[in-house]
């Protein structure tokens, strides 16, 4: 089946410095990839929509210059948390998903931690 | 506009029970309907999905659910609960040219021995 691999699944960091998250659909090509933020014991808030060479679109109330995406192949769109603050802390689940109508494909989650 | 409504958030069944989670949905177009599980620290695995084919929809690890139109539902259901069941269930709905998913709140399952 289609395997999202997100990487890294934790990271603990200072307060100001910028963390990269990687998602990479490993056995498809992505067309179409999702970034999600879960808040504790809370369903999952779609942050942005990205698409193979094109710029992301982000929901409203997401900072674009804060959570910046790139879509730059079909098989990896990174997301970067900017100058991160211990408010950015979350689970940050991305999805992956091929041609049209067919489903998304989560990797496992990345737990940010902001000290 | 599209939303999501899972009663309860919280179930809790007996090891070989039956579980039943329940979704209703509303959608100003025909709906795409999901279930995935999610497991502790972990994204989301999909359990099945309804796209406007058969209106029971088997999935896997026993589940399926049942897309009714005139309820605007779609419950998820297994005959007999497994201790590995017990995880965080989250019902979706999009439709035919939008992408996105939107979620309900979740329902974690509890499984009691």
């Amino acid at each position: 089946g289609a395997v999202v691999s997100q990487h890294p699944s934790r990271v603990i960091c200072k307060s100001g410095t910028s963390v990269k998250i990687e998602c990479r659909s490993l056995d498809f090509q992505a067309t179409t990839m999702f970034w999600y933020r879960q808040f504790p014991k809370k369903s999952l808030m779609l942050m942005a929509t990205s698409n193979e060479g094109s710029k992301a679109t982000y929901e409203q109330g997401v900072e674009k210059d804060k959570f910046l995406i790139n879509h730059a192949s079909l098989t990896l769109s990174t997301l970067t948390v900017t100058s991160a603050h211990p408010e950015d802390s979350s689970f940050y689940i991305c999805s992956a998903k091929g041609a049209a109508n067919q489903p998304q494909h989560f990797g496992d989650g990345t737990r940010l931690s902001i000290l | 506009a599209q939303s999501v409504t899972q009663l309860g958030s919280h179930v809790s069944v007996s090891e070989g029970a039956l579980v039943l989670l329940r979704c209703n949905y509303s959608s100003s177009v025909p709906p795409y309907l999901f279930w995935y599980v999610q497991y502790p620290n972990q994204g989301l695995q999909l359990l099945l999905k309804y796209t406007s084919a058969a209106t029971l929809v088997k999935g896997i690890n026993g589940f399926e659910a049942e897309f009714k139109k005139s309820e605007t539902s779609f419950h998820l259901t297994k005959p007999s609960a497994h201790m590995s069941d017990a995880a965080e269930y989250f019902c979706a709905v999009s439709n035919f040219g939008n992408e996105k998913l939107t979620f309900g709140t979740g329902t974690r399952l509890t499984i009691i021995p």
